[in-house]
This record gives structure tokens, C-alpha cells and sequence, in this order.
């Protein structure tokens, strides 16, 4: 069983529109709570991390963690073309390494 | 964030030679680690560099193909050895700086292409 799942995609979200990405994981002493953004042919860039439950809110973006359900989704508003990329989920036990999930490619058409 | 200078960006080389990957950060950090993205996926942890003692790494990798270096706390290197086309990847670099909870910091990667 993997450890953290996503939709590998593409999701396809017309520009202006919200994108909606999910991941789930299993293990249960999870702490730690990150979204990545890789532009193709480029390294990850760290956009959201969160550690409690409920939202959490930067700009345009915005995590939301259900530790309960072992669940976190990122929320893009106002979707814009240059958003066009695979976004990793990565989770975290305190003193352990990370674990990324395979990556959502998404796609968002003017 | 720490900021890290990886090179070579790319490569293409022969199979059965060796590559060398360097990692230099631009601030002390504890831990540098070693990714490994085949195409299409995600990233797999090769190995966890600590200055002073040997690499950890992850079941599937061993020191013999993979050895690594970390002579001081900014600087790291990767080799792979023996290459073979499987290992045509992208190879990242990465720390996390003491203190911080935000999560990894990565080099620009390493596009190796082994013929």
C-alpha cells in the first residue's frame, strides 16, 4: 500500500476557475503537511506546509488538513496558466524522513 | 530558505562510467539528502548525508553504486557508478535547515541521460 496517494491526473481547470488537489496517507502519526510545485524539467518548490487541522490560507492558495479522515487538499483560486504544473503532497512523522506522493499534473487552459 | 547550487545540470554519458553530483549549500545545515525522480514519478529517497559519519540509505540503494560524500556541512556529493540506462533520472539534492519546520529546500537537479 503507498503510502501517500493523489490523483495523478491531468486535471484540467479552465483559467479563473478553483483547482482542487487531493492526497491521502496512511500513516496515522503523521505530523507534518506539505504542497510542491514542479514545473516540468524544473526542482520542486515548497508553496504550502500545515500541521494543524483546518485551513490554511497564503494568497491564492489554501491547505486544508483533516488528520482524522488522513486527508489534506490544496485549494488554487483564481487559476491561473502559469499554475500549470505537477503538485507533490508530502507527509511527515516527526523525526523521520519525508514521504512524497506521486504528484497531480495540473493543467489550467485559457 | 537555504539557497543550493547543484551541477552538473545534465549530462549524457556512457554507460559502465561513473557521475559525480555536487551540492554545495550556501549556509550550514545538519542533513542533506539525495533524491532520485525517474520519469513520470515521483521523488525516492537514495540516501541521508551526515557530516562526519557515513551516508544512511534507503532499502534499494547501497553505497557501492551510490556512493556519497559530505566533508563539511555545506557541501555534498553523489556518485552514481557503473551506469547503466536505468539510471537516467533526475537527481536532486536537498537539506533542511536546523530550526526550521517548512519543510525541504532543493537544488535545480541533475538531468543525467546514460546511452
Amino acid at each position: 500500500q503507498k503510502e501517500v496517494e493523489q490523483n495523478s491526473g491531468p486535471l484540467s481547470v479552465p483559467e479563473g476557475a478553483i483547482a482542487s488537489l487531493n492526497c491521502t496517507y496512511s500513516d496515522r502519526g503523521s505530523q507534518s503537511f506539505f504542497w510542491y510545485r514542479q514545473y516540468s524539467g524544473k526542482s520542486p518548490e515548497l508553496i504550502m506546509s500545515i500541521y494543524s487541522n483546518g485551513d490554511k490560507e497564503d494568497g491564492r492558495f489554501t491547505a486544508q488538513l483533516n488528520k482524522a479522515s488522513q486527508y489534506v487538499s490544496l485549494l488554487i483560486r483564481d487559476s491561473q496558466p502559469s499554475d500549470s504544473a505537477t503538485y507533490l503532497c508530502a507527509v511527515r512523522r516527526y523525526g523521520q524522513n519525508f514521504v512524497f506522493g506521486p504528484g497531480t499534473r495540473l493543467s489550467v487552459l485559457p | 530558505s537555504a539557497v543550493i547550487s547543484q551541477k552538473p545540470s545534465r549530462d549524457i554519458c556512457q554507460r559502465g562510467t561513473s557521475l559525480t553530483i555536487q551540492c554545495q549549500v550556501d549556509s550550514q545545515v545538519t542533513m542533506m539528502f539525495w533524491y532520485r525522480q525517474q520519469p513520470g514519478q515521483s521523488l525516492t529517497l537514495i540516501a541521508t548525508a551526515n557530516q562526519g559519519s557515513e551516508a544512511t540509505y534507503e532499502s534499494g540503494f547501497v553505497i557501492d553504486k551510490f556512493p556519497i560524500s559530505r566533508p563539511n556541512l555545506t557541501f555534498s556529493t553523489l556518485t552514481v557508478s557503473n551506469m547503466s540506462p536505468e539510471d537516467s533520472s533526475i537527481y536532486l539534492c536537498s537539506v533542511e535547515k536546523p530550526g526550521q519546520r517548512d519543510g525541504y529546500t532543493f537544488g535545480s537537479g541533475t538531468r543525467l541521460t546514460v546511452v
